[in-house]
């Protein structure tokens, strides 16, 4: 069965330092979507992104950070200039499209900042 | 504003014992809803989703929900928990906004299974 993947599964990183985190979604998957959990928290929306674009950003979505797809396969999240309070796991998700459609959710990338 | 309410933080259960979590969500549209399960370390597995049609919607596991349109609910069920359901649950809703969809998850509850 098709699965959403993701890499590092943990990552370590100075305060300031730029962490890009990465996503396989499933192949014929239209939108692509970043969330993430901060540790005891519920899981929280970041960005949708659809036809090479943002569909939509929450709140915590800012400046510092950015998503891409650079190929056919790759889905990015980049933090800039990481903070403390990004610590948290991220997960990426990918459905089909239409709305309704499961999101289908990769493992996660812990991510801790020093 | 969308939400998701699960007032249960944690539940504890005995094994074989029957299941409900409770869920609520304030959305003004036809909700699309979404029960999924985290194991510990683990990402998030959909259990069940609601989209329309039959409000009794049956899942993977053993699981099912039924949506009452009239109380705001999805409260997940289960006749028989088994010692491998202990995880966390989450509730969710769909918000469709510009032909996208973000789903917006509860605070999650923790499923404790005894022997």
């Amino acid at each position: 069965e098709p699965e959403v993947t993701q890499t590092p599964s943990h990552q370590v990183t100075q305060m300031g330092q730029e962490v890009i985190l990465r996503c396989v979604p499933i192949s014929n998957h239209l939108y692509f979507y970043w969330y993430r959990q901060i540790l005891g928290q519920k899981v929280e929306f970041l960005v949708s992104f659809y036809n090479n674009e943002i569909s939509e950003k929450s709140e915590i979505f800012d400046d510092q950070f950015s998503v891409e797809r650079p190929d056919g396969s790759n889905f990015t999240l980049k933090i800039r200039s990481t903070k403390l309070e990004d610590s948290a796991m991220y997960f990426c998700a990918s459905s089909p499209g239409q709305p309704g459609e499961t999101q289908y959710f990769g493992p996660g990338t812990r991510l801790l900042v020093l | 504003a969308q939400s998701v309410t699960q007032p249960d933080i944690h539940i504890t259960v005995s094994e074989g014992a029957s299941l409900e979590l409770r869920c609520n969500y304030s959305y003004g549209a036809t909700p699309y809803l979404f029960w999924y399960v985290q194991s510990p370390g683990q990402g998030l597995q959909l259990l069940l989703k609601y989209f329309s049609g039959d409000t009794l919607v049956q899942g993977i596991k053993g699981f099912e929900a039924e949506f009452k349109r009239s109380q705001s609910s999805f409260n997940l069920r289960k006749p028989s928990v088994h010692w491998s359901d202990a995880a966390e649950y989450f509730c969710a809703v769909g918000i469709t906004q510009g032909g996208s969809e973000k789903l917006v998850f509860g605070k999650g509850t923790k499923l404790t299974v005894n022997p």
